[in-house]
């Protein structure tokens, strides 16, 4: 079965400093991963996905991804954190037997001034 | 071109009684899904549409849970009678008919149901 593992209930960084969400999957075959974004009393915003090709991904709002297979990681990843950042972020694996998506727990990233 | 819509946002009702929440997807969007976080975990997929029919409705906790997609255009999921544990967030989500693996599922706001 395939699963997704957030290891991070919460990430605290200071604004201006670089900032990492962990994501680790497992499947069977080649990943369909997806990272998204909750802001308060907002829906899921899509950031950025990996289905084939480079290893980093770029998404909105300067965040970037990279694909690790021999780590079976999908970290999310920005060079320099803004307050805005602030919000609860979901990595995500498409499940290959249909179009449903399998979540993991999410991390809560807090960015202070 | 307006998103997923979502109502109520937030709905309050005691145990036993039914709820009726409904999503309105992005317009042309064929694929419709369910999803709902519950206690801070994990979100969990519920079921998927494919226009009108039921692709998969796995994730469907109990007989307590009824989705419907009238016409292949807005869907409703009633909970009847609803019990304390279906207190959550639920979510709805669409996307294109193309390429299911690859295409992207925009997401509404969600409703946040409390249960009594």
């Amino acid at each position: 079965a395939q699963s997704v593992a957030q290891p991070e209930d919460q990430v605290n960084v200071a604004e201006g400093n670089p900032l990492t969400v962990k994501c680790t999957y497992s499947v069977s075959g080649n990943p369909y991963l997806f990272w998204y974004v909750q802001y308060p009393n907002r829906g899921l915003q899509f950031l950025l996905k990996y289905i084939t090709g480079d290893n980093l991904v770029k998404g909105s709002y300067g965040f970037e991804a990279e694909f690790n297979k021999s780590q079976t990681s999908f970290h999310l990843k920005k060079p320099s954190a803004l307050v805005s950042d602030s919000a609860l972020y979901f990595c995500a694996v498409r499940d290959y037997g249909g179009g449903k998506l399998i979540f993991g727990q999410g991390t809560e990233l807090s960015v202070k001034p | 071109e307006a998103g997923v819509t979502q109502f109520p946002s937030h709905s309050v009702i005691e145990k036993g009684q039914t709820v009726t929440l409904r999503c309105d997807p992005i317009s042309g969007h064929d694929n419709l899904y369910w999803y709902r976080r519950v206690m801070g975990k994990e979100i969990k997929f519920l079921l998927h549409f494919v226009k009108e029919s039921k692709q998969d409705e796995s994730g469907m906790p109990n007989n307590r849970f009824l989705a419907e997609r009238t016409g292949g255009t807005y869907s409703t999921l009633k909970v009847q009678p609803a019990e304390l544990e279906d207190s959550g967030v639920y979510f709805c989500a669409s996307s294109r008919g193309d390429g299911q693996t690859r295409t992207i599922q925009y997401f509404g706001a969600g409703t946040r149901l409390s249960v009594l």
